[in-house]
């Protein structure tokens, strides 16, 4: 199975631009990559996925380099409540057609004042 | 809708005590699952429904059992709780196997002693 690798924490300032990377490597090409975060101990909660193409909603965007092997999700201007962790998770698909998303260990980003 | 509901938020158990962590869904969703996140680690997949009636093996099943008797509600069981259950449980649904957005719950902090 695709594995991701992120940097375990980062921090930007509010009003910034907040650039999550995102390594994955060894993902198959027809694995999408996808983007959750936790906020304290709250479920996770989904932000965007994509592909092959750079991907955009309310939340954020997704840009995901030509080969596919890493990603790099963009808070375009963080707030304090954007302080969460991070997973960059690849979606792999099973036997039986379903999916199952593979969690790493994320990426803890705080916003500063 | 509720989204996804979890009970009980906390529960404290004795090595070999039994019990059952309920989840319920009131959106519809075909497709459920339970994860379990330890400390400073990412969600790992216990057991998953592709629908009522249906139930799967995730990475780390052993020592769980679940069943899907209705769309709506996915329990957790633990037979006979041991130390290394402890952690907090997180219960999710999307709508189809195939759907990209998945539901939390706000999970169920489990400590076994």
């Amino acid at each position: 199975d695709a594995k991701t690798t992120q940097p375990p924490s980062m921090d930007c300032a509010e009003g910034r631009a907040a650039n999550l990377p995102c390594n994955h490597s060894t993902i198959s090409g027809n694995e999408y990559v996808y983007w959750y975060r936790q906020i304290h101990s709250q479920g996770p909660q989904y932000i965007i996925h994509g592909l092959k193409n750079n991907e955009t909603n309310e939340m954020a965007s997704l840009i995901i380099t030509e080969d596919r092997k890493s990603s790099t999700l963009i808070l375009p201007h963080a707030t304090l409540r954007d302080t969460a962790v991070y997973y960059c998770i690849v979606r792999v698909k099973r036997r039986d057609s379903s999916y199952k998303l593979i969690f790493g260990s994320g990426t803890r980003l705080l916003v500063r004042p | 809708n509720a989204g996804v509901t979890q009970t009980p938020k906390f529960q404290v158990l004795k090595t070999g005590q039994s019990m059952t962590l309920q989840c319920a869904q009131d959106m519809n969703h075909e497709y459920m699952s339970w994860y379990r996140q330890d400390p400073g680690m990412g969600l790992r997949l216990i057991h998953y429904s592709v629908g009522a009636g249906i139930t799967d093996q995730g990475e780390v099943p052993n020592g769980y059992n679940v069943s899907r008797s209705t769309t709506e509600d996915f329990p957790l069981r633990l037979l006979s709780a041991a130390p290394s259950q402890t952690s907090v449980y997180f219960c999710a649904s999307r709508k189809t196997r195939e759907t990209y957005e998945q539901y939390f719950g706000p999970g169920t902090r489990l400590t076994v002693t």
